[in-house]
């Protein structure tokens, strides 16, 4: 079936460290694969996506791999910073589809 | 700020009430979502407008569900008889036609409580 899930409940960084957040997931017919970012109280915000037929693309301080052997994608973080701390959702599009599959989300805490 | 706003922000209800949740987009964006979202999980896809047509609805959505987009613009969605399960974050979500269908924004959401 449908499923994007996700490694880690929660990632503790120190300021300034690089970040990984990892995500595997089971639809190989998604056409997207994105990372959403989501703080206290908001709704989420786009950060990055990458399409099935490639498997890095990158953008601001963020990297995205996919990895369609093992069907796992990955979001890394550069210096990251205490504004980076908020719930990371990996999500996929299934082709021919127009929804978001979103994943149970991963924690990322910034130490100072 | 994503230029999506949702009203009203928080709504407490009884079991067995109705209730109507409104979503006004940004203003030039055709395509329109509303997502379900419990604590400590990521949304889950409700249904999905492009402009006032409803093209696509999960099988979350009961007969209890309706959603709306009369003029292509806003959108309601109406929760008719309610339960505690449907206690949640209603999330509305839009996006051009003009871009990838990844990159949805999202307003701040509707915080249901069911007592």
């Amino acid at each position: 079936g449908e499923s994007v899930g996700l490694h880690l409940p929660t990632l503790s960084v120190q300021e300034g460290d690089n970040s990984i957040i990892n995500c595997a997931y089971s639809n190989s017919a998604s056409d997207y694969f994105i990372w959403y970012k989501q703080e206290s109280g908001k709704g989420p915000q786009f950060i990055i996506d990458i399409r099935s037929n490639m498997d890095k693309r990158q953008g601001q301080r963020v990297t995205v791999l996919l990895n369609k052997t093992v069907k796992h994608l990955s979001l890394q973080i550069a210096a990251t910073q205490p504004g980076d701390s908020a719930v990371y959702f990996c999500a996929e599009i299934p082709g021919s589809s127009y929804k978001l599959i979103f994943g149970s989300g991963t924690r990322l805490l910034v130490r100072p | 700020d994503t230029g999506v706003s949702q009203d009203p922000r928080h709504k407490i209800t009884k079991r067995g009430q109705n209730v109507t949740f409104r979503c006004d987009p940004i203003s030039e964006h055709n395509r329109l979502y509303w997502y379900r979202q419990t604590l400590g999980q990521g949304p889950e896809f409700l249904t999905y407008f492009q402009n006032e047509a409803q093209l696509e609805k999960s099988r979350l959505l009961s007969d209890r569900f309706s959603a709306e987009r009369p003029k292509g613009s806003f959108s309601t969605l109406e929760i008719q008889r309610t339960e505690q399960g449907d206690s949640a974050m209603y999330l509305c979500a839009s996006r051009s036609g003009r871009t990838s269908e990844a990159e949805q924004f999202f307003g701040p959401g509707t915080r249901l409580t069911v007592l």
